[in-house]
């Protein structure tokens, strides 16, 4: 599986759009890139994942940039509830079977 | 509609003792995965089972630990003669066709 990079740590203002970015220069064309997030050492929550168009469901949007070298996870309108660890993850195919390899994610506070 | 199901929620033994963590997936789901997290650190994989097989175990350390899922019941991860580093936090995700992984809560281990 490719290799993510993602900034440690990042603030959002309450009620401001939050743009989590993700580096992944080594994703290779059967890879997907996923998006997770942990709430304070709960279990992992599934956010949203894609392929190579932008995708948006009742959490997130993700957009990929056209050479899929990076992406970004957008939370459209950050509550506090959203203060979490998330985890840009890249794995191949689409059927989830197979592990999944997590780095250190981004730290996300969002501050009222 | 129970989601991922891990027991128990917190676990304590004492050096030289047998941990065994069950986790029971999502209805419908065949595929297993087990992750570790110590203290402070990210998730790290350890092993992908599928009904009464073992898929990937290339995260499992090659002593005391085992894993298994049974044609019947639930997922069991064994820990036999549990050491103070075993303490953590490991969880269990389940994923099915065309469905995201989905985790438990985690069951916390603490060895004293």
């Amino acid at each position: 599986d490719a290799k993510t990079t993602q900034p440690p740590s990042m603030d959002c203002a309450e009620g401001r759009a939050a743009n989590l970015p993700c580096n992944h220069s080594t994703i290779s064309g059967n890879e997907y890139v996923y998006w997770y997030r942990q709430i304070h050492s709960q279990g992992p929550q599934y956010i949203i994942h894609g392929l190579k168009n932008n995708e948006t469901n009742e959490m997130a949007s993700l957009i990929i940039t056209e050479d899929r070298k990076s992406s970004t996870l957008i939370l459209p309108h950050a509550t506090l509830r959203d203060t979490a660890v998330y985890y840009c993850i890249v794995r191949v195919g689409d059927t989830n079977a197979g592990k999944s390899t997590f780095g250190d994610g981004t730290t996300l506070t969002v501050k009222p | 509609n129970a989601g991922v199901m891990q027991n128990p929620r917190h676990l304590v033994r004492r050096r030289g003792q047998e941990a065994r963590l069950r986790c029971s997936p999502m209805k419908g789901h065949s595929h297993v995965y087990w992750y570790r997290q110590l203290p402070e650190e990210g998730l790290k994989f350890m092993v992908y089972l599928q009904k009464e097989n073992i898929i990937d175990e290339s995260g499992m350390p090659k002593e005391r630990f085992s894993a298994e899922f049974p044609k019947e019941g639930p997922s069991i991860l064994r820990i036999q003669q549990v050491v103070r580093g075993d303490s953590a936090a490991y969880f269990c995700a389940s994923s099915g066709r065309n469905q995201p992984q989905h985790f438990g809560d985690g069951t916390r281990l603490s060895i004293l």
